[in-house]
């Protein structure tokens, strides 16, 4: 069975741009959630969606959004990027809501310039 | 909301040797603790997790024990191979509609042949 796939896997982008990023979940994976992981922060939660609609979010501005299609996949999108938005970003994908038994991409290198 | 310490920060074992990674958490209403190995250029693999209602659990080489009193968890990694050089990362959750990932800051794991 094919794991969590996310594109772009690197992405160079200036400040102030809006970026948008990708991910596939595992075939019959319901869930999506994202995470941002930075040296400093280290990896936090971003947010759930479930069946197309969010269930949970972290403790990060409006800037970041999300959504998930029909057939599961997600985005996620970052607008007026600014220089700490660098980061890897990380999906993960698990069979039902929550946060049991997520199983992580390989995530999208975004770098801010 | 969830706070998760790590300990240690790097650990540097001999092959063949036990690896142990401690950590704490903050909010008693946890009761998913997850761990995850994350190698270089990859996203986070989950290796073993546990519940609450379990005080111990084993898999092949890789262990977790539980003592929800003292709200702290530990990996147990026995018979240390080179492959299992990589970064460890505990996490913790509750199971309820705040439910979120809380990650410790990670353990660098070198097997040293």
């Amino acid at each position: 069975k094919a794991g969590v796939t996310q594109t772009p896997r690197y992405l160079i982008k200036t400040r102030g741009q809006q970026v948008t990023l990708s991910c596939s979940p595992i075939s019959g994976h319901r869930s999506v959630s994202w995470y941002q992981q930075t040296p400093g922060q280290g990896l936090q939660f971003l947010f759930e969606y479930f069946s197309e609609t969010q269930r949970n979010k972290g403790n990060f501005p409006g800037r970041f959004s999300g959504r998930q299609f029909s057939n599961s996949r997600s985005e996620m999108n970052v607008s007026t990027l600014e220089l700490g938005d660098s980061a890897l970003y990380l999906c993960a994908s698990s069979l039902a809501e929550g946060p049991y038994e997520q199983y992580f991409g390989p995530g999208t290198r975004l770098t801010v310039t | 909301g969830e706070n998760v310490e790590q300990h240690p920060s790097t650990l540097s074992v001999q092959e063949g040797d036990s690896a142990v990674i401690k950590c704490t958490y903050s909010d008693s209403a946890s009761n998913y603790f997850p761990w995850y190995k994350q190698e270089l250029g990859k996203g986070p693999q989950l290796i073993i997790d546990i519940r609450s209602n379990v005080g111990e659990k084993k898999d092949q080489r890789i262990a977790v024990t539980l003592n929800k009193t003292a709200k702290h968890f530990s990996l147990h990694i026995t018979e240390t191979q080179p492959e299992d050089s990589a970064v460890y990362f505990c996490a913790a959750s509750r199971r309820s509609n705040d439910y979120k990932l809380s990650f410790g800051a990670g353990t660098t794991v070198t097997v040293r042949a």
